[in-house]
């Protein structure tokens, strides 16, 4: 069953806009982490930000924070005031205790000048 | 401050030949993990090694043997590749702690299996 989902394929963005990407995951466990990563053309893969089940403030690093809604079973990351530099995939992680990472299939994101 | 390291970066195989994928980490991790990464498909555990000596099968192990030589090095060895093999592959480390250790990424090696 695939645990973590990722509907938009792609996105575009306007400079200087923020944008949302989403990400619903599947777990029973009450203790797991998630992870966002960038992969921009050149193909590393970049962590971006971290949030733990147990936080109960939304991650932020930057210009990135991370839309956590445990009820919903979500973690969508918000990107503000985007730059051309953002132009990259962007997988959604998830490890839950004892587990390895399990991602998402990505969402590749333009920024538009 | 190489972090982790693949070689090689790019390779052509025909189909039944084979290969070793080398990884190595400088920063003192447990644990590697060797990834495949196809469209639409995000990153699929191949082989993890939690710890120096044991090696365990992820998600996609078949066609793939791994070996953990040492604590800086995991390497990845087709033995008969098959185009469907075709993929970019990632070495990863990450060290033991908490759920909020991330993953450390190698830059990759696109294979392409005729």
């Amino acid at each position: 069953a695939q645990k973590i989902t990722q509907t938009q394929p792609g996105m575009f963005v306007q400079e200087k806009e923020a944008v949302t990407l989403d990400c619903t995951y599947d777990t029973s466990d009450q203790s797991y982490g998630l992870f966002w990563y960038k992969q921009p053309s050149s193909g590393e893969m970049i962590f971006l930000i971290y949030q733990g089940s147990y936080d109960e403030q939304n991650a932020t690093e930057g210009r990135y924070s991370l839309n956590f809604q445990k009820a919903r079973k979500s973690a969508n990351l918000v990107i503000s005031a985007s730059q051309l530099g953002d132009s990259a995939m962007y997988f959604c992680a998830m490890r839950e205790e004892g587990q390895n990472f399990v991602f998402g299939p990505g969402t590749r994101l333009s920024v538009l000048p | 401050n190489a972090g982790v390291t693949q070689t090689p970066k790019f390779q052509v195989l025909k189909t039944g030949q084979s290969m070793t994928l080398q990884c190595a980490q400088d920063m003192n991790h447990n644990s590697m993990y060797w990834y495949r990464q196809d469209p639409g498909m995000g990153l699929r555990l191949i082989y993890y090694s939690a710890s120096e000596g044991t090696t365990d099968k992820g998600e996609v192990p078949n066609g793939y043997n791994v070996s953990r030589l040492n604590k800086r090095e995991f390497s990845l060895r087709l033995e008969s590749a098959a185009p469907s093999q075709t993929s970019v592959y990632f070495c990863a480390s990450k060290r033991q702690g908490g759920l909020g250790e991330t993953q450390y990424f190698g830059p990759g090696t696109r294979l392409l299996v005729l």
